[in-house]
């Protein structure tokens, strides 16, 4: 079966880092660009940052520019994200998605949630 | 950026009756290279994460039944569901991918 499977998130304080991970499986993991999508509770879906399927080319949000690095390793099937300098407003629920031929997001994870709270 | 606007923020449709969700662009989204949309529909039920109904703007995921539809060029889009059933009661983003950087729709919650 395909498959995304989110880890990495908790609580941290406002200023503090968090590294989220991906780990991918059920298909050729370096055949597919893929994104980070946040939820924030209660709140709709907002694109954070995608990534090639080379890992050659990167895009992100405005709101994150600067503070999160998206990243892959093709040779373990993972995906990451380096979240600095968190905001109470990064407080979400992210998903790894996979973004299929068109570029639509095909395949989701299930999610890890970011607490950013003092 | 492009900014994705819909309407209506809510909607109540009785079973069997058809649903109508309107999705708005800031910006032209097709691609007149390939005379491709580049705008997604999606279904997310509580506690669940999305689900992709539709791409290119008119194109059905394999396996979304076919009571689901979209259409729509350049600006504005819509989705379409033939006859409600129960199961179809869930909030509906629209998404673009015209540009690197991706946007959704506020979403649509559609209740019975």
């Amino acid at each position: 079966d395909v498959q995304l499977l989110e880890s990495g998130g908790g609580l941290v304080q406002p200023g503090g880092s968090l590294s989220l991970s991906c780990a991918a499986s059920g298909f050729t993991f370096s055949s597919y660009a893929l994104s980070w999508v946040r939820q924030a509770p209660g709140k709709g879906l907002e694109w954070v940052s995608c990534i090639s399927d080379s890992g050659h080319y990167t895009y992100d949000a405005d709101s994150v520019k600067g503070r999160f690095t998206i990243s892959r390793d093709n040779s373990k099937n993972t995906l990451s994200l380096q979240m600095n300098s968190l905001r109470a407003e990064d407080t979400a629920l992210y998903y790894c998605v996979r973004h299929t031929g068109s570029a639509a997001f095909d395949v989701w994870g299930q999610g890890t949630m970011v607490t950013v709270s003092s | 950026d492009i900014v994705m606007t819909q309407s209506p923020d809510s909607l109540a449709v009785s079973l069997g009756e058809r649903a109508t969700i309107n999705c708005k662009s800031s910006q032209s989204v097709l691609n007149s290279f390939n005379n491709r949309n580049y705008l997604a529909w999606y279904q997310q039920k509580p506690g669940q994460p999305p689900k992709l109904l539709i791409y290119w703007a008119s194109d059905r995921q394999s396996g979304v039944p076919d009571r689901f539809s979209g259409s729509g060029s350049g600006t504005d889009f819509s989705l379409t569901i033939s006859s409600l059933q129960a199961e179809d009661v869930a909030v509906y983003y629209c998404q673009q991918f015209y540009s690197a950087s991706s946007s959704f729709g506020q979403g649509t919650k559609l209740e019975i």
